[in-house]
């Protein structure tokens, strides 16, 4: 079975400094995917950033990028030049290649950004 | 991105009444669409896959007689919670994609928020 762990439940962070959301799973598969998802107060889910297993590259989406280390299966999000609208939670989760619908998520960590 | 649109947003019945909640892919035909729970503060759970034009399959603990999915069309699945009680109050999302478009992702819907009274 998949799972996927967030240890922080709650970051805060300054505006405009950086902060990294930590992200770690297990899994057997070989073909997979990982994303991050914000979701504000509204409840919205919101793709942040995705990250296919096969790549080796990080993803990165503007201010958004990742540390992918497959072998350590860690994947954290970092944020950079933070803004108040990043305020929300933060989840990691995981699908099993081919499907990308069928998702596990973590725990969720609770970012605040700080004026 | 595309757009799935999920209604009610917020519903508030009666215990022992059956709701509807309808998602709907607005810009894409939604072969495979998925239903999530919330708790407060909690993450989102997988409650069902349901892809069109067959039977929804359901997660390990979640009650196929009391959460009907149907999923007739590309564009529309609808979730009925059954003879709702309390315990039934949650947030339920849905996501939706189309199988058919290669590293396509699946997009959320807006949510809807249960009260059961």
């Amino acid at each position: 079975a998949q799972t996927v762990t967030q240890s922080q439940p709650e970051m805060s962070v300054q505006e405009a400094e950086t902060v990294t959301l930590s992200c770690t799973y297990d899994t057997s598969e070989s073909n997979y995917y990982l994303f991050w998802y914000k979701q504000p107060p509204s409840r919205q889910m919101i793709l942040v950033i995705r990250q296919e297993a096969y790549k080796q590259q990080n993803a990165t989406e503007n201010r958004f990028s990742v540390n992918f280390q497959k072998a350590a299966k860690s994947f954290s999000l970092k944020i950079s030049d933070s803004q108040l609208g990043d305020t929300a939670m933060y989840f990691c989760a995981f699908s099993i290649g081919g499907s990308q619908g069928n998702l596990i998520f973590g725990k969720g960590t609770k970012l605040s950004v700080k004026p | 991105g595309a757009v799935v649109s999920q209604h009610p947003s917020r519903v508030i019945c009666k215990s022992g009444t059956s709701v509807k909640i309808e998602c709907r892919s607005l810009d894409f035909q939604a072969t495979t669409m998925f239903w999530y729970r919330q708790f407060p503060k909690q993450s989102l759970m997988l409650m069902a896959t349901s892809n069109e034009g067959s039977k929804a399959t359901y997660e390990q603990g979640v009650e196929k007689d009391k959460f009907l999915i149907n999923h007739a069309s590309l564009t529309l699945s609808t979730l009925t919670v059954t003879s709702a009680h309390p315990e039934d109050s949650s947030f339920y999302i849905c996501s939706a994609r189309d199988n058919r478009v290669m590293n396509t992702e699946a997009f959320f819907g807006q949510g809807t928020r249960l009260t059961v009274v």
